[in-house]
């Protein structure tokens, strides 16, 4: 149980291109999910959280403008890196957190590995 | 602020036992998980501790002391497929997971 998808697992694109990321629970309803960024060999670096159907709280020195997160339904959040440039180049990670509770470990989903050319 | 400590890297070899140890210093305490990630993917669930003492699953047991801000992985019967980071998180008092910057853990034959 608690299988989150993450799609597309990887992006090659051109700088100035949008690229949008999925994150779903397929067995489970997620109120609150996460998106992570992170950098080699470097630990999970938190970016925003996102409930659903309110806007997501996002960590300081992250641009809401930037990464639009929605969180439409108990199974999806998007994440959209807007007009990407390749310092956004990096491993993104969501996870979703199990039932209501705020002690339920989160579930992550496989990553999406961005390279912005 | 806050801080978890683990170790960088570990060396350990096939078939042995290893401990991983993570300190940490937050503000407040809902508990500790411990989570594995293999290279280019994702972490992956291993435990939870949020009372003292140890909990065993399998090969892999926690251990977690509140009052020195401790806890342990204990890894038994060492793997190949045990070749990975292990990360250490606590929630904090507002419930937000503050994670350790990882374990790497290289299992020799």
């Amino acid at each position: 149980g608690a299988v989150v998808s993450q799609h597309p697992s990887r992006v090659i694109c051109k700088s100035g291109t949008s690229v949008k990321i999925e994150c779903r629970s397929l067995d489970f309803q997620a109120t609150t999910m996460f998106w992570y960024r992170q950098f080699p060999k470097k630990s999970l670096m938190l970016m925003a959280t996102s409930n659903e159907g309110s806007k997501a709280t996002y960590e300081q020195g992250v641009e809401k403008d930037k990464f639009l997160i929605n969180h439409a339904s108990l199974t999806l959040s998007t994440l959209t890196v807007t007009s990407a440039h390749p310092e956004d180049s990096s491993f993104y990670i969501c996870s979703a957190r199990d039932g209501g509770s705020d002690n339920q470990p989160q579930h992550f989903g496989f990553g999406t590995r961005l390279s912005i050319l | 602020g806050q801080n978890i400590d683990q170790p960088t890297e570990m060396t350990a070899t096939e078939g042995a036992i290893v401990q991983i140890n993570c300190t940490y210093q937050t503000s407040g305490f809902n508990g500790l998980f411990w989570y594995q990630q293999h290279a280019g993917e994702a972490p992956t669930f291993l435990s939870y501790n949020v009372l003292d003492g140890l909990e065993e699953k399998g090969r892999f047991s926690s251990f977690l002391s509140r009052s020195k801000g401790y806890s342990y992985l204990l890894l038994k019967e060492l793997q190949m497929k045990d070749s990975a980071s292990y990360l250490c998180a606590v929630l904090d008092s507002n419930y937000q997971l503050i994670w350790g910057a990882g374990t790497k853990l290289i299992i020799k034959p």
